[in-house]
């Protein structure tokens, strides 16, 4: 069961970066990592996934060091619309694979 | 469809009255995932289906919850004598995959229960 560990809450101002770290010291070889956006009232959103180094797509990047013990969402130029809770999610949904947990969350504020 | 959809939206149930929660997953999706979501809290798992198979249920929380997905599309969460306990938002999500790690699943906005 791979456990992850985020703050629990990050306040930021329109225009900067944002990065949320996330560690999960026990992720396995097969585990990838998965970041989640919700917004109140509604279900999570995909947002980025990689299973090491770099990854980078129109919305954000996820920084995965070597070790993959962490990993490191990064909002680009944040807006007041990016409030939001964000969610690391390591491993597979389907617990025949391995299960994990969104745990509970970043819930990032962004401030005008 | 273009997304998971879930009706109803919300639903207040008296306690001790049943209740049957649907999820349209997106059309030729073979996985479908529902979850419970507590007020303040992340998702928690409760079962897994792959098509009309219901491969996990470890995470239904009592007997009185029961899953199912008879024709591989759509499904339906029932729970049975409603608790206060049990008010929640009930998020359903589907995957083209088995939901392996590197699949991408994808939500539907819930069924917010209130048990009253």
């Amino acid at each position: 069961l791979a456990k992850t560990t985020q703050p629990i809450s990050m306040d930021s101002y329109e225009g900067q970066e944002v990065n949320i770290t996330c560690s999960h010291n026990n992720i396995a070889t097969n585990d990838y990592i998965t970041w989640y956006q919700q917004f109140p009232s509604q279900g999570p959103r995909f947002i980025i996934q990689g299973y090491k180094t770099k990854v980078t797509n129109e919305v954000a990047s996820l920084f995965i060091p070597a070790d993959r013990k962490s990993s490191t969402l990064s909002l680009p130029r944040v807006s007041l619309s990016d409030t939001a809770v964000y969610y690391c999610l390591v491993g597979a949904v389907n617990t025949n694979a391995g299960k994990s947990t969104f745990g509970d969350g970043t819930t990032l504020t962004v401030k005008p | 469809g273009a997304g998971v959809s879930q009706s109803p939206r919300y639903k207040v149930a008296k306690r001790g009255q049943d209740v049957a929660l649907r999820c349209d997953p997106i059309s030729g999706h073979v996985s479908l995932f529902w979850y419970q979501q507590a007020l303040g809290q992340g998702p928690e798992f409760l079962t897994y289906f792959q098509n009309e198979a219901q491969l996990d249920k470890s995470g239904l929380p009592s007997d009185r919850f029961f899953a199912e997905r008879p024709e591989g599309s759509v499904s339906t969460l029932k729970i049975q004598r409603t608790q206060q306990e049990d008010s929640a938002v009930y998020l359903c999500a589907s995957s083209w995959e088995d939901g392996t790690s590197g699949n991408t699943i994808y939500f539907g906005e819930g069924s917010w229960l209130t048990v009253v």
